[in-house]
């Protein structure tokens, strides 16, 4: 079946504008995580969701940034304001919730990622 | 706090040769390790993961991996690479609704 797929691959925008990164998660899996891989950077959690909880928004690095997940489906990553450090791949993931109830058991299915650049 | 170590940031190896990478992990408790692979232009694919049981961890593509609890690794090995190996490497413990990764190992193979 279709993996995970983000839109857009690429986005280049001016600073201080803002910018939406889209996530289509495979179908049924209930958790989505954001992630961010800066240059020489490991892969930064930023915010994840599950099922109809509240998500954990702990990984957010400031007020500009904000996700939202409509329906436990599709998500959208917001950066408003964008800042030249904000530049960075943007990995979006998903899992099916296995019986252990750990979610970081499950095997995360990552998409391809949106590369940002902030000129 | 829980942290990974990948010590290696770049490492070289002739085609056809054997490969460790190195993955060293800050846990309290019993972790959950993982490694995925990330090659150019393409999303992250999941090489192995251990939870529990035999320390010894067979994955996709040829990989192994063995968790030392004692030595808090959990190295990434191949007997024989082959040049389609040639990708980003990364190491991440999960906990809780997390995964916390390394900062990666990037692997070039020539012939």
């Amino acid at each position: 079946g279709a993996g995970v797929s983000q839109s857009p691959s690429n986005k280049v925008t001016e600073k201080g504008k803002d910018v939406e990164l889209r996530c289509d998660p495979i179908s049924g899996h209930t958790a989505l995580y954001w992630y961010r891989q800066s240059l020489g950077q490991g892969l930064e959690f930023l915010i994840y969701f599950q099922g109809n909880s509240a998500p954990d928004k702990s990984g957010l690095p400031s007020d500009r940034f904000s996700a939202e997940r409509t329906g436990g489906s599709v998500s959208t990553l917001t950066i408003q304001r964008t800042q030249q450090e904000d530049s960075a791949v943007y990995l979006c993931a998903s899992s099916f919730a296995g019986t252990t109830g750990l979610l970081s058991t499950d095997t995360q299915y990552f998409g391809p990622g949106t590369r940002l650049t902030v000129l | 706090a829980q942290s990974v170590t990948q010590p290696d940031i770049h490492i070289t190896v002739s085609e056809g040769a054997s490969l460790e990478l190195r993955c060293n992990y800050s846990y309290g408790a019993t972790p959950y390790l993982f490694w995925y692979v990330q090659s150019p232009g393409q999303g992250l694919q999941l090489l192995l993961k251990y939870f529990s049981g035999d320390t010894l961890v067979q994955g996709i593509k040829g990989f192994e991996a063995e968790f030392k609890r004692s030595q808090s690794s959990f190295n990434l090995r191949k007997p024989s690479v082959h040049w389609s190996d040639a990708a980003e490497y990364f190491c991440a413990v999960g906990r809780a609704n997390n995964l916390f990764f390394g900062t990666g190992t990037r692997l070039t193979v020539i012939p």
